[in-house]
């Protein structure tokens, strides 16, 4: 059974700074792997979506790799903004499935 | 496009009433999840469709909930009788052959 575990479950760093977000999964059959950030009391926003065959994608100021081999994606900010402040979700998608399985989730706060 | 469209967006509603939440996928999109979110019990897939089949039900949590997709783009999640326990935060998604998921806004239950 896939099992997906983010470290840190909490961050707080001030503003301007970079970060990453680590992701890691226990079972590299994936089809894909997509990154999400829910803001309190909203839904889901898609950040950004890597095939299987991928290893990274890029969106402004964020960067996600991907390395089945280990089992791990990192979620990359730039210049962290205070309106990244969010829950951040790593998701994947296992071969002979549709389902996503959620990761625990990063919960960031970015200081003004 | 518009992306997933729920509706209503809150709904409040007294024990024992029947509740209708709605869905409405993006055009061309294949698949089609409900899930519910709760603080206690995170995100939950409760059923998920492909092409109109119901897939899988098996996160459905009892017989008072049911879901149809009467025509490729829409689908509806309904409760009858409703509890105070289904309050909940209640999300659907849609997809293309796996191609990433986008989430709808949520609609809101509570159930007084």
């Amino acid at each position: 059974k896939q099992e997906v575990t983010q470290i840190p479950a909490a961050l707080s760093v001030p503003e301007g700074e970079n970060l990453v977000l680590n992701c890691s999964f226990t079972d590299s059959a994936i089809y894909n792997l997509q990154w999400f950030r829910q803001d309190p009391g909203k839904g889901l926003t898609s950040l950004l979506l890597i095939q299987s065959s991928q290893r990274e994608q890029t969106s402004g100021r964020l960067n996600a790799s991907l390395d089945k081999s280990s089992g791990r994606s990192t979620l990359y900010i730039a210049a962290s903004q205070p309106g990244d402040s969010a829950t951040y979700l790593c998701t994947v998608v296992n071969f002979g499935n549709e389902k996503l399985t959620f990761g625990t989730g990063t919960r960031l706060t970015i200081i003004p | 496009d518009a992306g997933v469209i729920q509706s209503p967006r809150h709904e409040v509603t007294e024990m024992g009433q029947e509740v209708t939440l709605r869905c409405k996928l993006i055009s061309g999109h294949n698949s089609l999840f409900w899930y519910r979110q709760t603080m206690m019990r995170g995100l939950e897939l409760l059923i998920y469709f492909n092409n109109n089949v119901p897939i899988d039900d098996s996160g459905m949590p009892e017989d008072r909930f049911s879901a149809k997709m009467p025509n490729a783009s829409f689908s509806t999640l309904k409760i009858q009788p409703s509890e105070p326990r289904d309050s909940a935060v209640y999300f659907c998604a849609s997809s293309k052959d796996r191609g990433g998921y986008t989430f709808g806004s949520g609609t809101r239950l509570t159930v007084v």
